[in-house]
C-alpha cells in the first residue's frame, strides 16, 4: 500500500469560478496515477489516467497534469459548475492494478 | 458500456449473522475483481482481488476466513461477510478489471454497499 495524500480534504466554490487541487505521491517506481470523479450514491468515474511526466489530460472544463518526478498531480475545474459537486479521487497504481487512494477531496460548487 | 452493480446498496443486521454482497459486470466480462473497504473519512483500502475460477488473493491484515470471495463466473464476484461484528461496520465496494484496456489499467467500479451491523 502506498502513501497517497490529496489536499484540501475539501473546499468550496463559488459557480463560475476555478478551482484546483492536489495529489502527492511517493515518486519512486511510478507506473500510473488514476483521477476518479465520485457523486454521491453513484459509482466512482474513471476521469484520467496519466503515465507519463509532464502529461497534461483534459476532459471537457476539469484538466490535469502529472509531474512524477516530485511525485504530484494538479486537477483544475474551469468555470466550476454545480454538477462538478463531488469527490475527486487519485490513486496510484503499479502495474499489478492493485490501486491505492487517497482519501479524496470534495468539492462543493455554490450556486 | 464498462457498467458494474452492487447489490445491496444498503444492508442492516444482527452481530453474528452473515451477510453476501454481489458484484456483477453487466456488459463485459471480468476475469478480475477488487474490492475495497472505506471508514469514514478514510481512502477506500483494497481488501482482495478475485480471480474468476481461482481463489482470492487478501491484502495483509484481511482475514479471509471473516471476508469470503467467491468469483464463480465471469461477471459475478460475492463477498461473504461472515459472522459479522459491529467493527465490520463500513462502505465495500468493489471494481473490475475491463478486458482490452490496452494497458491503461483502469478499474471500473460499483456504487458500494454500505453495511451497519448492530
Amino acid at each position: 500500500i502506498l502513501n497517497v495524500e490529496q489536499s484540501p480534504q475539501s473546499l468550496h466554490v463559488q459557480e463560475g469560478d476555478s478551482t484546483n487541487f492536489t495529489c502527492s505521491f511517493p515518486s519512486s517506481n511510478f507506473y500510473a496515477l488514476h483521477w476518479y470523479r465520485w457523486e454521491t450514491a453513484k459509482s466512482p468515474e474513471a476521469l484520467f489516467v496519466m503515465t507519463l511526466n509532464g502529461d497534461e489530460k483534459k476532459k471537457g472544463r476539469i484538466s490535469a497534469t502529472l509531474n512524477t518526478k516530485e511525485g504530484y498531480s494538479y486537477l483544475y475545474i474551469k468555470g466550476s459548475q454545480p454538477e462538478d459537486s463531488a469527490t475527486y479521487l487519485c490513486a496510484l497504481g503499479p502495474n499489478d492494478y492493485k490501486l491505492s487512494f487517497g482519501a479524496g477531496t470534495t468539492v462543493t460548487v455554490r450556486a | 458500456g464498462a457498467v458494474v452493480s452492487q447489490h445491496p446498496s444498503r444492508v442492516i443486521c444482527k452481530s453474528g449473522t452473515s451477510v453476501k454482497i454481489e458484484c456483477r459486470s453487466l456488459d463485459f466480462q471480468a476475469t478480475t475483481m477488487f474490492w475495497y473497504r472505506q471508514f469514514p473519512k478514510q481512502s477506500l483500502m483494497l481488501m482482495a482481488t478475485s480471480n474468476e475460477g481461482s481463489k482470492a488473493t487478501y491484502e495483509q491484515g484481511v482475514e479471509k476466513d471473516k471476508f469470503l470471495i467467491n468469483h464463480a463466473s465471469l461477471t459475478l464476484s460475492t463477498l461473504t461477510v461472515t459472522s459479522a461484528h459491529p467493527e465490520d461496520s463500513s462502505f465495500y465496494i468493489c471494481s473490475a478489471k475491463y478486458p482490452g484496456d490496452r494497458g491503461q489499467k483502469t478499474q471500473y467500479f460499483g456504487p458500494g454497499t454500505r453495511l451497519l451491523v448492530l
